[in-house]
């Protein structure tokens, strides 16, 4: 049972580029998260899935998108990536639609560098 | 001000010591309690879930909770060295979760 897989684990990109991050879900959940991890400011969310077929805005969505591609998978998109972009990316899911109340369950991470 | 806080640390104790990491938070509202582990280039996982006031143990981890002060705590007994690791608090009014930013443990041999 993988959980939560995220993909890649690292990358670097370059000032402009445009970047998909995935992640995936094995355990039919209904709730999936984005967030981003960066020193001093912990985690903070940036998109979620209350359910498929819906998304909305945490608390940095600017310079990102997300599709909620069918129940498994919520992919996350970067246009055109900014150094102040570098950071940890985590995806995230729970059973309940919703229940911001409830403990997620974290992928590992992608690692991505903006020069 | 921060709607959590938590101190980053880093704390470093000897193996077999008691650990208190704290958070603190300023929104009332909050009634779901957590705390993380997060090992090096590893996400996060639950370590600990409360609701309300109170203590809960599970093993050598008791959390605890006094919502008069807003003030969560969670104990680690007889540390080990693979209790290393950044831990973080979370917590939750229903509609929101908030994370605290996390404090480094190292327990050393």
């Amino acid at each position: 049972n993988a959980g939560v897989t995220q993909t890649p684990k690292f990358q670097v990109l370059k000032t402009g580029q445009s970047m998909t991050l995935q992640c995936a879900q094995d355990m039919n959940h209904n709730s999936m998260y984005w967030y981003r991890q960066d020193p001093g400011m912990g985690l903070r969310l940036i998109y979620y899935s209350a359910s498929e077929g819906t998304t909305d805005k945490g608390e940095v969505p600017n310079g990102y998108n997300v599709s909620r591609l069918n129940k498994r998978e919520f992919s996350l998109r970067l246009e055109s990536a900014a150094p102040s972009q570098t950071s940890v990316y985590f995806c995230a899911s729970i059973n309940r639609p919703g229940a911001n109340n409830q403990p997620q369950h974290f992928g590992d991470g992608t690692r991505l560098s903006i020069l | 001000q921060k709607e959590v806080e938590q101190d980053p640390g880093p704390l470093s104790v000897p193996e077999g010591a008691i650990v208190s990491l704290n958070c603190t938070y300023s929104n009332s509202a909050f009634q779901y309690f957590m705390w993380y582990r997060q090992y090096s280039r590893k996400g996060p996982e639950l370590l600990m879930y409360t609701y309300s006031s109170g203590n809960k143990e599970d093993g050598r981890f008791t959390a605890q909770v006094d919502k008069s002060s807003k003030y969560i705590s969670l104990f680690i007994r007889d540390s080990q060295p693979s209790d290393s690791a950044t831990y973080l608090c979370a917590m939750s009014d229903a509609d929101k979760l908030i994370f605290g930013t996390g404090t480094r443990l190292q327990v050393f041999p």
